[in-house]
């Protein structure tokens, strides 16, 4: 069983660029949640997301920054005209849908993450 | 509102010793408290939780955690270090055990190892 896939592992991209982000859930698993890792910082919550739709964006920036999980397909987190300041490791976690979660697992399956970085 | 604050942002040990890493949590809720680790360029793996069932609460490789209500602490300790050990741990407190799944993360510990 698969965990939770993202690429790329890394991204460079120069200001002003885009940048897309793709993460594949666990089988099974119909809950998606992006993180932001700055350098020296911990994980900040960015977006919750299940399939087609968002449930909470209250730690996504209110510019540049979209997400979407689709029905088929990956979730994407989308970063328009890329400055400095978005460097960073951006991780992507999944769940299963209420229920269907085991005790004494984790509430979340972590991927490895995609560093972007900003030139 | 919830947050956690680990109390150092860099502990070094010698092999073979013991390891502390503090947290002190504030919750509005029963919280759930976890304790990741993350090496280097990887994910995020689960050590160990609590989620008001015993306090004290025992994890992979050895770590455990006791959950301490009067003081608001989750601190993790392990009797003996390993070279192996050495990584980033993050404190994370989640006032849900179902539904959304809004982790707060502490700023993260960087364990060292010295061998």
């Amino acid at each position: 069983n698969a965990g939770v896939m993202q690429n790329p592992r890394h991204l460079v991209r120069r200001r002003g660029q885009e940048a897309r982000l793709r993460c594949s859930p666990m089988k099974g698993h119909s809950h998606v949640y992006w993180y932001r890792q700055l350098p020296e910082e911990g994980l900040k919550f960015m977006v919750y997301l299940q399939k087609e739709n968002i449930i909470d964006e209250s730690g996504m920036p209110k510019e540049r920054f979209s997400a979407e999980f689709p029905k088929e397909g990956p979730s994407i987190l989308r970063i328009q005209q890329v400055v400095r300041g978005d460097s960073a490791a951006y991780f992507c976690a999944s769940s299963p849908r209420v229920g269907l979660r085991m005790r004494g697992d984790s509430p979340l399956h972590f991927g490895n993450g995609t560093r972007l970085t900003v030139t | 509102a919830q947050s956690v604050t680990q109390l150092d942002s860099h502990v070094s040990v010698s092999e073979g010793t013991p390891v502390l890493l503090r947290c002190n949590y504030s919750s509005s809720y029963s919280p759930s408290l976890f304790w990741y680790v993350q090496h280097p360029n990887k994910g995020l793996q689960l050590l160990l939780k609590y989620t008001s069932a015993a306090t004290l609460v025992k994890g992979i490789n050895g770590f455990e955690a006791e959950f301490k209500k009067s003081e608001t602490s989750f601190h993790l300790t392990k009797p003996s270090a390993h070279m192996s050990d050495a990584a980033e741990y993050f404190c994370v407190v989640s006032s849900s055990n179902f539904g959304n799944e809004k982790l707060t993360f502490g700023t993260g510990t960087r364990l060292t190892i010295i061998p």
